[in-house]
């Protein structure tokens, strides 16, 4: 059966300071992963990662995924207010994404 | 551009009801998808459609049907409702299938009493 777990399942920071979110899995035929962010609705894309060990960037965030060892990582640095949301991973197979529960992450002033 | 339309935004049913969950999508896309989230986790696959005229069951199919007979429309059927079912429905859609260029509604919070 396929598995997603994030983790930790929720944080609470302070502006500036760096989170890292974690997401592993085991989900057959996977093809690639992707971080979404929720805030209040539906989940809006952040990455899609394929390869392994390749570094996505975009600003004040980073990913990372590792084939062999079945996980990804989801950095932001510098956290907002604005950051705060709930952060899914999925990884997909052919059809399906397969969604984790999510890290829910608190950036307070 | 409109996106992907979602009605209703809220509902509450009785157990024992049935409704019909609306999505459209007015981007040309060929697969659609609805999805549910219970509070606290991620979303789980009903049903989704790679076309007009042809669905398929997702992870979570059971309890609900749907049906593709335009590119555009892509209902979710309920039928005798069951606490079970209450939470919130996200369609989406995309375009080829990939899951980079997905496009999803603003969701349906349903409330089974």
């Amino acid at each position: 059966e396929d598995k997603v777990v994030q983790s930790p399942l929720s944080l609470v920071v302070h502006e500036g300071d760096t989170v890292t979110l974690n997401c592993s899995y085991e989900v057959t035929n996977f093809r690639s992963l992707l971080w979404y962010k929720q805030e209040k609705k539906a989940p809006t894309f952040l990455f899609m990662l394929t390869s392994s060990g390749i570094e996505k960037k975009s600003g004040r965030l980073s990913s990372i995924l590792d084939k062999k060892e079945l996980f990804s990582i989801l950095n932001i640095t510098a956290t907002q207010t604005g950051d705060s949301a709930v952060y899914l991973c999925a990884p997909y197979n052919n059809n399906d994404m397969r969604f984790g529960a999510g890290t829910r992450l608190t950036v307070k002033p | 551009n409109a996106g992907v339309t979602q009605t209703p935004k809220f509902r509450i049913l009785k157990i024992g009801q049935s409704m019909t969950l609306q999505c459209a999508q007015d981007m040309n896309h060929n697969y659609m998808y609805w999805y549910r989230q219970d509070p606290g986790m991620g979303l789980k696959l009903i049903y989704y459609s790679v076309g007009a005229g042809i669905t398929d069951k997702g992870e979570v199919p059971n309890g609900y049907n749907v049906s593709r007979s335009t590119t555009e429309d892509f209902p979710l059927r309920l039928e005798l409702a069951a606490p079970s079912q209450t939470s919130v429905y996200f369609c989406a859609s995309s375009y080829g299938g990939g899951p980079k260029g997905y496009t999803f509604g603003s969701g349906t919070r349903l409330t089974v009493v």
